[in-house]
């Protein structure tokens, strides 16, 4: 099955900074990988997501990059702001199971003023 | 719209004890997800739906659980017999395509 590995577990940047948070993923057929931004106490949120045939995709300060030869994934969040404060959940589907999303352990963003 | 809503929002109960938790999806949504979430841990897949057939539940961790969704919208999940390990956060999710929306999640707690 998928194994989707993310790094750092927490991460701390001053406001204005850029964050840039890594996940790995072991299945070479897996198309889909999106982004979640889950607040304290809050639902996991989509933020952004990419498939497998488009290298990069930005939404305003977010972007995802995307290696399918070296089969890892990337989020870059420009011009931090302190409401940027969260866990990151990187995920990817695997081939066998479509809809069976297979999260990273997170990644704890700390932006300070 | 109305998002995903799940009830109940927290639950309490002893041991042995059976708990049914609900999930109702997003309108028109065809494809329905369950997920444990763990406290700073990503959410964890037990099961999925689509429509009322359910095509996953390689997650679900042994036979005290299951799931249904008989109409194609809500779902419930079921644990019988609970155990103190059961305890934590469960999440549905619900999509049209691939993008899933999540829920608020049920919190369990098992004394």
């Amino acid at each position: 099955g998928e194994n989707v590995e993310q790094h750092p577990s927490t991460l701390s940047v001053q406001e204005g900074d850029s964050a840039v948070i890594k996940c790995t993923y072991s299945d070479s057929a897996s198309n889909y990988f999106p982004w979640y931004k889950q607040e304290l106490g809050k639902r996991p949120q989509l933020i952004i997501d990419i498939r497998s045939n488009v290298g990069e995709k930005k939404d305003q300060r977010i972007a995802v990059t995307l290696n399918k030869t070296a089969k890892h994934f990337s989020l870059h969040i420009t011009e931090t702001q302190p409401e940027d404060s969260a866990v990151y959940f990187c995920a990817a589907n695997p081939t066998d199971s479509w809809g069976k999303l297979q999260f990273g352990a997170g990644t704890q963003v700390v932006v300070t003023p | 719209g109305a998002g995903v809503s799940q009830s109940p929002r927290y639950k309490v109960t002893k041991r042995g004890q059976d708990v049914a938790l609900r999930c109702d999806p997003i309108s028109g949504h065809v494809s329905l997800y369950w997920y444990r979430q763990a406290l700073g841990q990503g959410p964890e897949f037990l099961t999925y739906f689509n429509y009322e057939a359910q095509q996953d539940k390689s997650g679900l961790p042994n036979d005290r659980f299951s799931a249904e969704r008989p109409e194609g919208s809500i779902s419930t999940l079921t644990i019988q017999r609970t155990e103190q390990r059961d305890s934590a956060m469960y999440r549905c999710a619900s999509s049209f395509q691939e993008t899933q929306y999540f829920g608020p999640g049920t919190r369990l707690l098992v004394l």
